[in-house]
């Protein structure tokens, strides 16, 4: 059954540098999401991408974050200078033209 | 921006007992769904309800949409192990637009103990 797979599944990284997370969406898929989930708190919405363009971004999607399809296989989130309060589990999604999103495993970043 | 809260937080059973977790807001959901959380793992989505006093069921699942559509509920009946996991309640946008945003409760910790 085809999945959405991100890597790496844990990123340690220390405060102010550049982290790239990165994603595979399931192929025949349009919509792409992603989404963070910091330790014990609920899941929140950071950015949906569509036809190659951010569609909608969050209050925490600030112009410190960045995504990217370069390749029409993967789907990116680029923090360019990560801060403490990066830390947290992040999850890409994607979804056809139904209803459901289907979501990663989620990679967990650590920020120093 | 809605809000969805999630009762109880945590939940901690023994395997054959049923539970209930209830997700509310003070306004009425266009539509709502519950997925479920392994750790290690992303949601994955169980059911969506639309219509105001729905009922699904999914196996020993059963999910109830209130008649206004401002709560929701999943009843597990007999819980065994494998239902572990965090159970999250998301509303989707009215109209699936280019965005199709899920809006997350903080999900109920439900622990089932042999």
């Amino acid at each position: 059954e085809p999945e959405v797979t991100q890597t790496p599944s844990h990123q340690v990284t220390q405060m102010g540098q550049e982290v790239i997370l990165r994603c595979v969406p399931i192929s025949n898929h349009l919509y792409f999401y992603w989404y963070r989930q910091i330790l014990g708190q609920k899941v929140e919405f950071l950015v949906s991408f569509y036809n190659n363009e951010i569609s909608e971004k969050s209050e925490i999607f600030d112009d410190q974050f960045s995504v990217e399809r370069p390749d029409g296989s993967n789907f990116t989130l680029k923090i360019r200078s990560t801060k403490l309060e990066d830390s947290a589990m992040y999850f890409c999604a994607s979804r056809d033209r139904g209803v459901e999103q289907y979501f990663g495993p989620g990679t967990r970043l650590t920020v120093t | 921006t809605q809000l969805l809260e999630q009762s109880p937080q945590f939940l901690s059973i023994q395997e054959g007992e049923n539970l209930t977790v209830y997700c509310n807001s003070s306004s009425v959901f266009s539509s709502l769904q519950w997925y479920r959380q392994e750790p290690g793992e992303g949601p994955v989505l169980l059911v969506t309800v639309v219509t105001g006093g729905e009922v699904k069921k999914l196996k020993r699942l059963t999910f109830q949409f209130g008649d206004a559509r401002k709560d929701s509920s999943l009843h597990i009946t007999a819980a065994q192990t494998g239902d572990t996991g965090l159970y999250l309640c998301a509303e989707p946008p009215m109209i699936y637009n280019q965005g199709g945003k899920l809006i997350f409760g903080q999900g109920t910790e439900l622990s089932v103990k042999p």
